[in-house]
């Protein structure tokens, strides 16, 4: 079957870093995505790996390991308004058809403490 | 350029009635998905169109059903509502199908059954 599997929740305080681990098994693999979510709003797109390796993006990172099915999300420098939830999201191949879907992780809930 | 819009924000609806959820993507954006959200069940994918076809669909039942019209704009219909369809409903966009790694999502639209 078709899984993601990241932490429901994360805590930490303002200053540190926290990284977002994501596990996933699906029967094909056509990039690992990140996303953003603040209570009461939309998910927002924070960062793509198509292939192994670091992508950064500002005070945010995203790596990939595609042999061992791994992906993690960096935050440093974490402020107050990084408190939200995280999902990892993996396009996968639905069918012969060569249609792609998302899949997504349930999702980690990050709060930042003072 | 306008983002993703849905309509409406809020509504509330009672059981066995039906209701049509609406979404205008991003202007270009050919590609639209919905999305069921429920605390803890993380982000629960129900169809995608693409060019007024539906291309993939989720484990959702029959009374879940959606469309696309020649402009792109989408609606989705929820017929004889049950107490577990109370969720936020959100759309997105993307200019790709299946290959397009990011998706832009509106604001959502928040159905209660009561």
């Amino acid at each position: 079957g078709q899984s993601l599997e990241q932490p429901s929740e994360v805590t930490a305080v303002e200053g540190a870093i926290v990284q977002i681990n994501c596990t996933y098994q699906t029967s094909g693999f056509y990039g690992l995505s990140w996303y953003q979510q603040h209570d009461g709003g939309a998910p927002t797109f924070l960062s793509y790996n198509g292939l192994d390796g670091l992508e950064e993006t500002g005070r945010f990172s995203s790596f990939l390991s595609r042999s061992d099915s791994y992906g993690y999300l960096l935050l440093q420098e974490l402020q107050m308004k990084d408190s939200a939830s995280y999902f990892c999201a993996v396009r996968d191949l639905l069918n012969a058809g060569n249609n792609r879907k998302l899949i997504w992780g349930l999702g980690t809930s990050l709060a930042v403490n003072p | 350029k306008a983002g993703v819009t849905q309509t409406p924000r809020y509504l509330i609806k009672t059981r066995g009635q039906q209701v049509t959820l609406s979404c205008s993507p991003i202007s270009g954006h050919r590609s639209v998905s919905w999305y069921q959200q429920t605390p803890g069940q993380g982000l629960q994918f129900l169809f995608e169109y693409f060019s007024e076809t539906q291309r993939n669909k989720g484990n959702f039942p029959g009374r879940f059903s959606g469309r696309q019209f020649s402009n792109s704009r989408s609606e989705m219909n929820v017929s004889t509502l049950e107490l577990g369809d109370s969720a936020l409903y959100l759309c997105a966009s993307s200019s790709l199908t299946g290959s397009g790694n990011t998706i832009y999502f509106g604001e959502g639209s928040w159905l209660t059954v009561v």
